[in-house]
């Protein structure tokens, strides 16, 4: 079946504007994780969803960074006035959390470049 | 917190020769270890991961891995590589505390040398 899709897949934008990133896990995975990928820091944990809950937004870096999930489905990532320092590649993953062995893969949609200038 | 640690950022390494890409974490209790590869401009794959059983794990494109619990070590290997292995190797443990959240090494670059 189809894998996670994210989009857009590269976004330049200015410092200060909005943007919303998107991801669309695999059908049915009720768990949703946000990541980061940047030069400096790696790769870092952002925010999970199981269901349309969010138990753990441990990862945000700053009250600029909201995400939501609608209909145990997809998943929006909102940065609003972006830094450049929010310069990175935002990676989506989903899993089918509760199901023995299942719980603890999780896939990855092909990421969001986002260039702030 | 459990934490990650890829000892090298680069390894370079003669096509078909062996090569270990090494990887400790942190945590002493039960852990899921992974091993994600990342070609240039895609995202991430799975290449093995261990949850329990057997401590030599094989994963796909002829990658294999050894968890050693005393020495918490979980060292990706491959007897013979290929130029089409050139990528970024990222060792992850899954923490079971937190939702699964992955915690991530700082990954290591494979370079192929003709």
């Amino acid at each position: 079946g189809a894998g996670v899709s994210q989009s857009p897949s590269n976004k330049v934008t200015e410092k200060g504007k909005d943007v919303e990133l998107r991801c669309d896990p695999i059908s049915g995975h009720t768990a949703l994780y946000w990541y980061r990928q940047s030069l400096g820091q790696g790769l870092e944990f952002l925010i999970y969803f199981q269901g349309n809950s969010a138990p753990d937004k441990s990862g945000l870096p700053s009250d600029r960074f909201s995400a939501e999930r609608t209909g145990g489905s997809v998943s929006t990532l909102t940065i609003q006035r972006t830094q450049q320092e929010d310069s990175a590649v935002y990676l989506c993953a989903s899993s089918l959390v509760g199901v023995p062995a299942s719980s603890y893969e999780q896939y990855f949609g092909p990421g969001t470049r986002l260039t702030v200038t | 917190a459990q934490s990650v640690t890829q000892l090298d950022s680069q390894v370079p390494v003669f096509e078909e020769a062996p090569v270990e890409l090494r990887c400790n974490y942190s945590s002493s209790v039960s852990v899921y270890l992974f091993w994600y590869v990342q070609y240039p401009n895609q995202g991430l794959q799975l290449l093995l991961k261990y949850l329990s059983g057997s401590t030599l794990v094989k994963g796909i494109n002829g990658f294999e891995a050894e968890f050693n619990k005393s020495q918490t070590s979980f060292h990706l290997r491959k007897p013979s590589v290929h130029i089409s292995d050139t990528a970024e190797y990222f060792c992850a443990v899954s923490d079971r505390g937190r939702n699964y959240q992955l915690i991530w090494g700082a990954g290591t670059k494979l370079i192929i040398k003709p």
